[in-house]
């Protein structure tokens, strides 16, 4: 069955920009009828979606994040990585990558999680 | 951005009891060109990512035990956990993906009493 697995540094300091892949293994990502989907969690905190990404390379942000992440895919790897610019303390965060449904539009829920990585901004 | 807030932050139920949590959305998330709810649960237990119970409101994912389910429409949504079971210890969210920003519940944590 298909499996996402995150991978990246885990410690970074402020100002440096944070950059993620998430492996997608057991299917391809070119398939289309899905959205690669970046969600972190704070330290004991509730899930923040950060933004995703479909085939076509049509993507979505949360504004809260104020243009800092850029989402991409590498179909050549079967991956998608998500980089966020100028980080703080406030990004320290488990960040998951997920894959929702959806086509022209995206229209379904979180239906695949990788594990998480933990990243720690910290000088 | 549609606020989701959930109910109560806490509880504690027997296990075989049953377990309701609450979830209410700051604008409706039923979509009338298909007339249907685009709210989502989610279980996330101890050092586990988030796992999707619940979509559409009320349709279970394939493996998930019958004792979940999710009703309500509109802005108003519930998770009943029939009887509860030691696995079933987890934080439970609400998401919905009625438009973006997706947003999420602030969670519910479930315990035995």
């Amino acid at each position: 069955q298909v499996q996402l697995q995150e991978s990246g540094p885990g410690l970074l300091k402020p100002s440096q920009t944070l950059s993620l892949t998430c492996t997608v293994s057991g299917g391809s990502i070119s398939s289309g009828g899905y959205y690669w989907s970046w969600i972190r969690q704070h330290p004991g905190k509730g899930l923040e979606w950060i933004g995703f990404i479909y085939i076509s390379g049509t993507t979505y942000y949360n504004p809260s994040l104020k243009s800092r992440p850029t989402i991409s895919l590498d179909t050549s790897k079967n991956r998608f990585s998500l980089k966020l610019s100028s980080v703080t303390a406030a990004d320290t965060a488990v960040y998951y990558c997920a894959r929702a449904t959806g086509g022209v539009l995206p229209q379904g829920a979180f239906n695949l999680w990788g594990q998480g990585i933990l990243v720690t901004v910290s000088s | 951005d549609i606020v989701m807030t959930q109910s109560p932050e806490s509880l504690a139920v027997s296990l075989g009891e049953r377990a309701t949590i609450n979830c209410k959305s700051s604008q409706s998330v039923l979509f009338s060109s298909d007339n249907k709810n685009y709210l989502a649960w989610y279980q996330q237990r101890p050092g586990q990512p988030p796992k999707l119970l619940i979509s559409w409101a009320s349709t279970r994912e394939s493996g998930v035990p019958d004792r979940f389910s999710g009703s309500g429409s509109g802005t108003d949504f519930t998770l009943t956990i029939s009887s509860l079971q030691a696995e079933d210890v987890a934080v439970y969210y609400c998401q919905q993906y009625y438009n973006t920003p997706r947003t999420f519940g602030q969670g519910t944590k479930v315990e035995i009493k």
